[in-house]
C-alpha cells in the first residue's frame, strides 16, 4: 500500500522547545489530518485540514496543509512533557473514492524535562 | 458517551485456534476500519466496510475475516492462517473524506 514519508523518525529535544515534523507525499492529497499516539492507546485527532495552504492551531499545535498538496508540516511551540508519544500524519489521496486514509509511519517525540 | 469500544484489551491465542476481536460504535458512522500496527510502525489496513453487509480488503487481509451484520459493530477475527499476529490492532470509524476516529485497541499475542 501506499505511504506518506513522514520525518523525523523520532525526536529528542528539551521541554521548553519548539518541534517541526512533516509529511511528504509524491500524491495530491485533499485532506491532512495530524494525531498523536500514547503507548497502549489509539490514536486521537487533534488537527484536520481541508484546502490548500490551510494553517490551523490548536492550542500549542499548528498544522499547514501546504501549497503543492502533497505536504503538511505539524509545529507544537514550547514543548512539555506530555506532549511525549508518536505523531502521525494521514490523508485522503485526491480523487479517491473510498475516502481510505494513507498514514505515515509516525514520528516519535521524547520530551526531556 | 459517543465512541468506539474495542474488546478485549488484551487477547492471547493459541497455536491453531481463531480469535475474534470485538468493535462497537455508537457514532453512526457508516464506514468502519481495521488496522494492524506493529513496533515503530505505522498503521496497516486489513479491512474497511462502507456500509452494512459489505466489506473490502485492505493491503494485509490475507489471515483475517470481518462481517459487518450491524452498523454498530465490526468484528475482527483473527484466523489460523494468519502466522504472525502478534500486534496492536486498532479500530476506527469515519465518514467518506472525514477524519477517521480510532479505538483504544486491542494488543494480540501469542502463548
Amino acid at each position: 500500500g501506499q505511504q506518506l514519508n513522514q520525518s523525523p523518525q523520532s525526536m529528542f529535544i528539551q521541554e521548553g522547545e519548539d518541534v517541526s515534523m512533516n509529511c511528504t507525499s509524491s500524491s495530491i492529497f485533499n485532506t491532512w489530518l495530524w494525531y498523536k499516539q500514547e503507548p497502549g492507546e489509539g490514536p486521537v485527532l487533534l488537527i484536520a485540514l481541508y484546502k490548500a495552504g490551510e494553517l490551523t492551531s490548536n492550542g500549542r499545535l499548528t498544522a499547514q496543509f501546504g501549497i503543492t498538496r502533497k505536504d503538511s508540516f505539524l509545529n507544537i511551540s514550547a514543548s512539555i512533557p506530555s506532549d511525549v508519544g508518536i505523531y502521525f500524519c494521514a490523508g485522503h489521496i485526491g480523487g479517491g473514492s473510498q475516502g481510505n486514509l494513507i498514514f505515515g509511519k509516525g514520528t516519535k517525540l521524547s520530551v526531556k524535562p | 458517551d459517543g465512541g468506539i469500544t474495542q474488546s478485549p484489551k488484551y487477547l492471547f491465542r493459541k497455536e491453531g485456534q481463531n480469535v475474534t476481536l470485538s468493535c462497537e460504535q455508537n457514532l453512526n458512522h457508516d464506514a468502519m476500519y481495521w488496522y494492524r500496527q506493529d513496533p515503530g510502525q505505522g498503521l496497516r489496513l486489513i479491512y474497511y466496510s462502507q456500509i452494512v453487509n459489505d466489506f473490502q480488503k485492505g493491503d494485509i487481509a490475507e489471515g483475517y475475516s470481518v462481517s459487518r451484520e450491524k452498523k454498530e459493530s465490526f468484528p475482527l477475527t483473527v484466523t489460523s492462517a494468519q502466522k504472525n499476529p502478534t500486534a496492536f490492532y486498532l479500530c476506527a470509524t469515519g465518514e467518506r473524506r472525514r477524519p477517521q476516529h480510532f479505538g483504544d485497541g486491542t494488543r494480540l499475542s501469542i502463548l
